[in-house]
């Protein structure tokens, strides 16, 4: 697509239950990137795909999150047992490769996470 | 443990005005910095990226500028439109890729 789409774009659910995020990044775009957009926290950085590669996981924030993405495009962003603590934004991007000082990400526009 | 600093946090001009936003980091050994704009609502709009080997960057009204030896980066905003109302966020990427480690925003209000 023309760029990176992410569904939904709210969700509303109730404390304890999980949650699924979509991102599809750019067509041929190799690196994938989770980020986390919450009042008082600002913008932190989750999970980042590269490939085939064993992602990087040290942003992640709990063991309740967790993300796969399969056949190197999508990536889901699960997040179990949900907590009010979660609500944010949760922001998807991705680069056309791994890195380098030319690495431009490029941003969806988001899922808005609220935990009742 | 890098950390991104933006000052002010919200700034109201009338239009027309020149305007300079200011991004500080700690950790110099950058391989670059990124200016982006979110409107309320959206994502992330990617304005200017500048490598740790350049010193600025112009694009249109836009300018950044990168002095990675003191940690220092301005995003300068010349004739001020209504339309560039929005918040300005700058990131530094310092780990060959993999993540951008972000400041907490300015929120700029043009008004006509």
């Amino acid at each position: 697509g023309a760029g990176v789409s992410q569904s939904p774009s709210n969700k509303v659910t109730e404390k304890g239950k999980d949650v699924e995020l979509r991102c599809d990044p750019i067509s041929g775009h190799t690196a994938l990137y989770w980020y986390r957009q919450s009042l008082g926290q600002g913008l932190e950085f989750l999970i980042y795909f590269q490939g085939n590669s064993a992602p990087d996981k040290s942003g992640l924030p709990s063991d309740r999150f967790s993300a796969e993405r399969t056949g190197g495009s999508v990536s889901t962003l699960t997040i179990q047992r949900t907590q009010q603590e979660d609500s944010a934004v949760y922001l998807c991007a991705s680069s056309r490769r791994q890195g380098g000082a030319k690495n431009i990400q490029y941003f969806g526009a988001g899922t808005r996470l609220s935990v009742l | 443990k890098q950390e991104v600093t933006q000052i002010p946090a919200a700034l109201s001009v009338p239009e027309g005005e020149n305007l300079v936003l200011n991004c500080s980091f700690t950790d110099s050994a950058i391989y670059n910095l990124q200016w982006f704009r979110q409107d309320p609502g959206k994502g992330l709009t990617s304005l200017l990226l500048i490598q740790s080997s350049q010193r600025e960057q112009t694009s249109g009204r836009l300018n950044a500028s990168l002095d990675k030896s003191s940690g220092r980066s301005t995003l300068y905003i010349a004739a001020s439109q209504p339309g560039d109302s929005a918040t300005y966020l700058c990131a530094v990427n310092n780990n060959a890729g993999n993540m951008l480690t972000f400041g907490g925003g300015t929120r700029l209000m043009v008004k006509p």
